[in-house]
């Protein structure tokens, strides 16, 4: 079974351009999370979406945002970019049904790395 | 809120000898922990995680982690630790009611083994 795909895998961009990250989930999973990585701030929660809705939602601006397609791929879009967005940036699915309850390990991809100048 | 304190940012140790990560939470409320692996350009692997029942747990490549409510800790520990588990390590806690997929992750534990 593919894992999770990320596309690209790096990403330069300057600042105030916007950008759109890609995820394709594992194969069945319906749910996909999005995470930041960054050195200073670790691994932040961005957000969740299961069947097209976002679910949860992390403590970041309005400039982030996805969203999920009916075959459960998801994008991620930051708008009016900033040079403290360069991080990796994680996408994880999971084969739970949404609710927050649910337990189902999360599967990460291998991240795309954005730079911004 | 909820957070998660990894005490040692690098633990250096040799080829077969036993090691030991530290990670304390914090949480007003009941928690679920976590401990996962991220090896170089690479995203996360889950090790082991705890949601309820048995205060020790087992997780995969012979890590295993214990739960302690009273000290609020859940160290991550191995026997013998081999060259291949070189790489960083984050515990992560969540909890129930804000979704056990919205993780708060520690700043992460480089494990280096030497040989």
């Amino acid at each position: 079974k593919a894992g999770v795909t990320q596309t690209p895998r790096y990403l330069i961009k300057t600042r105030g351009q916007q950008v759109t990250l890609s995820c394709s989930p594992i194969s069945g999973h319906r749910s996909v999370s999005w995470y930041q990585q960054t050195p200073g701030q670790g691994l932040q929660f961005l957000f969740e979406y299961f069947s097209e809705t976002q679910r949860n939602k992390g403590n970041f601006p309005g400039r982030f945002s996805g969203r999920q397609f009916s075959n459960s791929r998801s994008e991620m879009n930051v708008s009016t970019l900033e040079l403290g967005d360069s991080a990796l940036y994680l996408c994880a699915s999971s084969s739970g049904q949404g609710l927050l309850q649910d337990d189902s390990p999360l599967h990460f991809g291998n991240g795309t790395r954005l730079t911004v100048t | 809120a909820q957070s998660v304190t990894q005490l040692d940012s690098q633990v250096p140790v040799f080829e077969e000898a036993p090691v030991e990560l530290r990670c304390n939470y914090s949480s007003s409320v009941s928690v679920y922990l976590f401990w996962y692996v991220q090896y170089p350009n690479q995203g996360l692997q889950l090790l082991l995680k705890y949601l309820s029942g048995s205060t020790l747990v087992k997780g995969i490549n012979g890590f295993e982690a214990e739960f302690n409510k009273s000290q609020t800790s859940f160290h991550l520990r191995k026997p013998s630790v081999h060259i291949s588990d070189t790489a960083e390590y984050f515990c992560a806690v969540t909890r129930g009611n804000t979704g056990r997929r919205a993780l708060t992750f520690g700043s992460g534990t480089r494990l280096q083994v030497q040989p």
